[in-house]
């Protein structure tokens, strides 16, 4: 059973710091990762993909990848009350499906 | 783009009842993706389509569950009968097979079956 893990949270920062995100995956043969943000009763809206090792920043966001240690995470940089949502993390299976995480709750405090 | 179109967005019927959903999918996206999210369970993957095809249904909780996609533009998730326990945000996705793997959600459609 392939699997990908996040802690639910929530997690919980101050305005104008950084939110760090972990996920981890079980399947060593995955070669593409993606990070969703979903807000209350919102769907999913993906915000960064990576498929090499290393980092990829896009705006205020780095999606770090490394595959030797199952582990993908997202940076949100000078985090902002409008950063508050559920992230899910996913993974990419063989056949073109995703397999989510359940997600982390980020709150982001004025 | 009009993006993931998905009907009806909100559905409230009675135990038994026979519910069907819709989902029109980006226009040249070729595979096509039904998922439940609830509270317990997160995000779980039904059924998954590539061209029209159905390639993977396991995640179908029972044979109350079916789904069918008979054109490249039209998708439907029927549940016959319906339960309470099948109430929750039915997502619909969309994807460029052969691109990789990026998934465009549609706006859902929020079950509750009294």
């Amino acid at each position: 059973q392939k699997e990908v893990e996040q802690n639910s949270g929530p997690l919980s920062v101050p305005e104008g710091a950084i939110a760090s995100l972990n996920c981890t995956y079980s399947d060593r043969g995955s070669q593409s990762f993606f990070w969703y943000r979903q807000y209350s009763g919102k769907s999913p809206e993906l915000i960064m993909f990576i498929y090499s090792n290393g980092d990829k920043e896009d705006g205020r966001f780095t999606a770090q990848l490394n595959k030797a240690s199952q582990y993908v995470s997202l940076l949100i940089r000078d985090s902002q009350p409008s950063d508050s949502a559920t992230y899910l993390c996913a993974v990419g299976g063989s056949q073109g499906n995703l397999i989510f995480g359940k997600g982390t709750k980020l709150s982001v405090k004025p | 783009d009009a993006g993931v179109i998905q009907s009806p967005r909100h559905e409230v019927t009675e135990m038994g009842q026979e519910v069907t959903l819709r989902c029109k999918p980006i226009s040249g996206h070729n595979s096509l993706f039904w998922y439940r999210q609830t509270m317990m369970r997160g995000l779980e993957l039904l059924i998954y389509f590539n061209n029209n095809v159905p390639i993977d249904d396991s995640g179908m909780p029972e044979d109350r569950f079916s789904a069918k996609m008979p054109n490249a533009s039209f998708s439907t998730l029927k549940i016959q009968p319906s339960e309470p326990r099948d109430s929750a945000v039915y997502f619909c996705a969309s994807a460029l097979r052969g691109g990789l793997n990026e998934q465009f959600f549609g706006p859902g459609t929020r079950l509750t079956v009294l």
